[in-house]
């Protein structure tokens, strides 16, 4: 079974300031990752995904994450948050044998301060 | 605009009652996923179909069911509905060998 954990529920950053949501995943097999945002009344919305090969991945928005299988992270960071970051982003797993059921983490709240 | 449709956008009944809700996946997907979002549970995915038939199951109650038509759009049937069962309704869908799963923008399903 594959379980993701994002360690922080809620995360304020000012404006322009960098940003870094964590996240932690545990699974048997190999896997891809993903992040997604929701935005306030939304649905979800792609922003990366590692699937293979370079471990930084670059997404939309200027974000980007790093996958360190040893400490089985996948953590997203921004050098610089906009306003229009606040949303809630999900990290998600699933395995790379078919099994393509999406697991979640629970969210982290990214509130950006003027 | 991730190209999936839900209908409807809101939908409030009462306790027992029974609903459906239904998605359109984007052109050419086959595959069409049902995940749930609630405050307590969070994220979880129900059901996956895969071009008309049943490919994977999560934590999905026996009182729902969902089924994919031949156009391929689905629908998720909600019977004896609790208050429980209040939440976000989310469709997904993605193509054949595409690992990417484009989300719609939800059913918030309200029960009374």
């Amino acid at each position: 079974a594959q379980s993701v954990t994002q360690l922080d529920s809620q995360v304020p950053v000012f404006e322009e300031a960098p940003v870094e949501l964590r996240c932690n995943y545990s699974s048997s097999v190999s896997v891809y990752l993903f992040w997604y945002v929701q935005y306030p009344n939304q649905g979800l919305q792609l922003l990366l995904k590692y699937l293979s090969g370079s471990t930084l991945v670059k997404g939309i928005n200027g974000f980007e994450a790093e996958f360190n299988k040893s400490q089985t992270s996948f953590h997203l960071r921004k050098p610089s948050v906009h306003i229009s970051d606040t949303a809630e982003y999900f990290c998600a797993v699933s395995d790379n044998f078919g099994n393509e059921k999406l697991t979640f983490g629970t969210g982290t709240r990214l509130t950006i301060i003027p | 605009d991730s190209g999936v449709t839900q209908t409807p956008k809101h939908l409030i009944t009462a306790t027992g009652q029974r609903v459906t809700l239904r998605c359109s996946p984007r052109s050419g997907d086959l595959s069409v996923y049902w995940y749930q979002q609630s405050l307590d549970q969070g994220l979880q995915f129900l059901i996956q179909y895969y071009n008309g038939e049943e490919r994977a199951k999560g934590n999905i109650l026996e009182r729902f069911s969902a089924q994919q038509f031949p156009d391929l759009h689905s629908e998720l049937n909600l019977s004896s509905l609790e208050l429980g069962d209040s939440a976000l309704y989310f469709c997904a869908s993605s193509a054949p060998g595409i690992d990417t799963q484009y989300f719609g923008p939800g059913t918030r399903l309200t029960v009374l």
